[in-house]
């Protein structure tokens, strides 16, 4: 299995402008996470979904961040507009039930 | 919402020291402790899933204890290498169907 798979690993935009990060997860995985990494804060969980449907949201900063899962292999973390302070590396984790976490490479997001 | 500290912030050790740091969580409602190992540039590794009260896990050099009852666990690293250079993150889960809430993590430096 080639793991948790993010795209892209870069991004570099403008303020105002849409993001769209993308992550598949492993085969079999029942559950989906999107995390947002800070010096600040650390690890923050922003949302997370078990067999496709959105558990808990409510760590998504405000309603500029949305996130889907249209099936078991995909899922995309939206921000619109994107802010200087959205700058971060977002990560997509999957797990099976209570499983440890196994982590995509991340996507470092630069609003400038 | 779960308050997991980790100690130290961060660490500089040299080429040989044996070290260790501390992870510590509330003791009730306690389901499983994760730690992981994250390089830069890199995502989070599995490194142990603890559960049990006592529990003693062994990687290589890297080994784990937890005590459940008085809400810590111990990381120790024998004989670091520069390889082990990272940043080591707790994770707790107060049940088999909640996220981890992970700490800030320890910020380890071996030297040469």
């Amino acid at each position: 299995d080639a793991g948790v798979i993010q795209s892209p690993r870069h991004e570099v935009t403008e303020m105002g402008q849409e993001v769209t990060l993308r992550c598949k997860p492993i085969s079999g995985h029942d559950y989906l996470f999107w995390y947002r990494q800070t010096m600040m804060r650390g690890l923050e969980l922003l949302i997370y979904f078990n067999n496709n449907v959105p558990i808990d949201d409510s760590g998504m900063p405000e309603d500029r961040f949305s996130a889907k899962m249209p099936n078991a292999s995909f899922s995309t973390l939206k921000i619109q507009p994107s802010e200087p302070r959205d700058s971060a590396v977002y990560f997509c984790a999957s797990s099976y039930g209570a499983g440890g976490y196994t982590f995509g490479s991340g996507t470092r997001l630069t609003v400038v | 919402i779960l308050n997991v500290e980790q100690s130290p912030q961060s660490l500089h050790v040299q080429e040989g020291d044996s070290t260790n740091f501390t992870c510590s969580f509330p003791s009730s409602n306690f389901y499983a402790l994760h730690w992981y190992r994250w390089e830069t540039a890199k995502s989070p590794e599995a490194l142990f899933v603890m559960t049990l009260n006592g529990d003693e896990k062994k990687k290589g050099r890297i080994s784990a204890t937890l005590n459940t009852k008085e809400g810590y666990s111990y990381l120790y690293i024998k004989g670091s290498q520069p390889e082990d250079s990272a940043t080591y993150l707790c994770a707790l889960t107060n049940s088999g169907y909640s996220t981890l809430t992970f700490g800030k993590g320890t910020m380890l430096l071996v030297s040469p």
